[in-house]
């Protein structure tokens, strides 16, 4: 089945960097990426997907990248902020039909003022 | 904006007991899920359920496990032996109509589920 790799598993940066969080995943059938955000005690909140016919996504201050080739995504947070300070999921589902999220390990992001 | 509504937000109960979690998915939804996150790890799928019955399970969801929706608005998921391991945060999801990867899973706030 789909196994999905997170890294780093926590990041600190200073308010105003850049943050950087990069999954792979195993199985190429899969085709839909989307990105949950978890504060302390919360859901997982979507911050930004992407589908297997586009490379790239912009939102405000965060974007998704996606390599099909080498089967690896990538979320960017620019101008981070202490408010982004969270434990961030990515996970893959497949292409057709109702298909379960496999979720990365996570990364706790820290962000200092 | 509707939002997965879930209950209790903590239960404790004792090892062997039944225990019922519950959910109300959003109103318009067809395909529902739910996941458990075990404290400090990721999340795991659980089981998915559409049209009254199970799509697909994990080897999590053993013969303990079982799902149902009772009525139109609620989605339950019992345990029917706790154990100590089942301790966890369990959420539900839905999504809309086409259930296809188009479309965003909504997570409820979650049940923590403390086994003693």
């Amino acid at each position: 089945g789909e196994n999905v790799e997170q890294h780093p598993s926590t990041l600190s940066v200073q308010e105003g960097d850049s943050a950087v969080i990069k999954c792979t995943y195993s199985d190429s059938a899969s085709n839909y990426f989307p990105w949950y955000k978890q504060e302390l005690g919360k859901r997982p909140q979507l911050i930004i997907d992407i589908r297997s016919n586009v490379g790239e996504k912009k939102d405000q201050r965060i974007a998704v990248t996606l390599n099909k080739t080498a089967k690896h995504f990538s979320l960017h947070i620019t101008e981070t902020q202490p408010e982004d300070s969270a434990v961030y999921f990515c996970a893959a589902s497949k292409a057709a039909g109702f298909q379960k999220l496999v979720f990365g390990t996570g990364t706790r992001l820290l962000v200092s003022p | 904006e509707p939002e997965v509504t879930q209950t209790p937000s903590h239960q404790v109960t004792q090892m062997g007991q039944e225990v019922i979690l519950r959910c109300v998915p959003i109103s318009n939804h067809l395909y529902f899920y739910w996941y458990r996150q075990i404290l400090g790890q990721k999340v795991e799928f659980l089981v998915s359920f559409y049209n009254n019955e199970i799509s697909e399970k994990s080897e999590i969801f053993d013969d303990q496990f079982s799902v149902e929706r009772p009525d139109g608005s609620n989605f339950t998921l019992k345990i029917r032996s706790t154990k100590l391991e089942d301790s966890a945060m369990y959420f539900c999801a839905s999504t809309g109509l086409t259930g296809g990867p188009a479309d965003t899973q909504y997570f409820g706030p979650g049940t923590r589920l403390t086994v003693l």
